[in-house]
């Protein structure tokens, strides 16, 4: 199963953009990469997902790599509501589907 | 619409017994994943349930067990409880099994004494 590293920890200014990285080298062609976020007490949210090219939503854009070993969450303006984990995530696809979880990373937004 | 709700919220046991969680998923999703969250272990996926059958499963023990109903509502059930089994269990529903987003229900903290 494809694994994903994260940094522990990262903190960023209210209002600034944010680059979370995420290392998934063994990730195998047909495998997605999820970017979830959980908040104090609540279970993991949704933020984005993709497989070869740069998606973008209301909530965040993604890059992923053109090799697709390491991928990037983008938070275009960090909000105070925005401090959480962050969890990369592949979907690995091989026969039969099954979420990887990262060990996430924490992101602590400054005011 | 209402979101994915787990129930019981907290739960204490004791060593050797066993539990039966519950999760509802969101109207509509036919897709019931479930998740293991320590603080050591972080995140592991135990599996996931689609039309009422096991479509997948991580790597647990055979202590760990889990049902879907017609009504996709589904149950997750641990025997033979040890310590190490004290964590917040996340279920998760989806539209259907695949490359959909999840949502996550809150939890249920499970303590085993």
């Amino acid at each position: 199963d494809a694994k994903t590293t994260q940094p522990n920890s990262m903190e960023s200014n209210e209002e600034e953009p944010v680059h979370l990285p995420c290392n998934h080298s063994t990730i195998s062609g047909t495998d997605y990469i999820h970017w979830y976020r959980q908040l104090p007490s609540q279970g993991p949210e949704y933020v984005i997902h993709g497989l070869t090219s740069n998606v973008n939503n209301r909530m965040a854009s993604l890059a992923i790599a053109e090799d697709r070993k390491s991928s990037t969450l983008i938070l275009h303006r960090a909000t105070l509501r925005d401090a959480a984990v962050y969890y990369c995530v592949s979907l690995f696809t091989s026969g039969t589907y099954k979420y990887i979880f990262g060990t996430g990373t924490r992101l602590k937004v400054l005011a | 619409k209402a979101g994915v709700t787990q129930t019981p919220r907290y739960l204490i046991k004791t060593r050797g017994q066993q539990v039966t969680l519950s999760c509802s998923p969101i109207s509509g999703h036919r897709s019931v994943s479930w998740y293991q969250q320590t603080p050591g272990q972080g995140l592991q996926f135990l599996f996931e349930y689609f039309s009422e059958t096991q479509r997948n499963k991580g790597n647990f023990p055979g202590r760990f067990s889990g049902r879907q109903f017609s009504n996709s509502r589904s149950e997750m059930n641990v025997s033979t409880l040890e310590l190490g089994d004290s964590a917040l269990y996340l279920c998760a529903s989806s539209l259907t099994t695949g490359t959909y987003e999840q949502y996550f229900g809150p939890g249920t903290r499970l303590t085993v004494t």
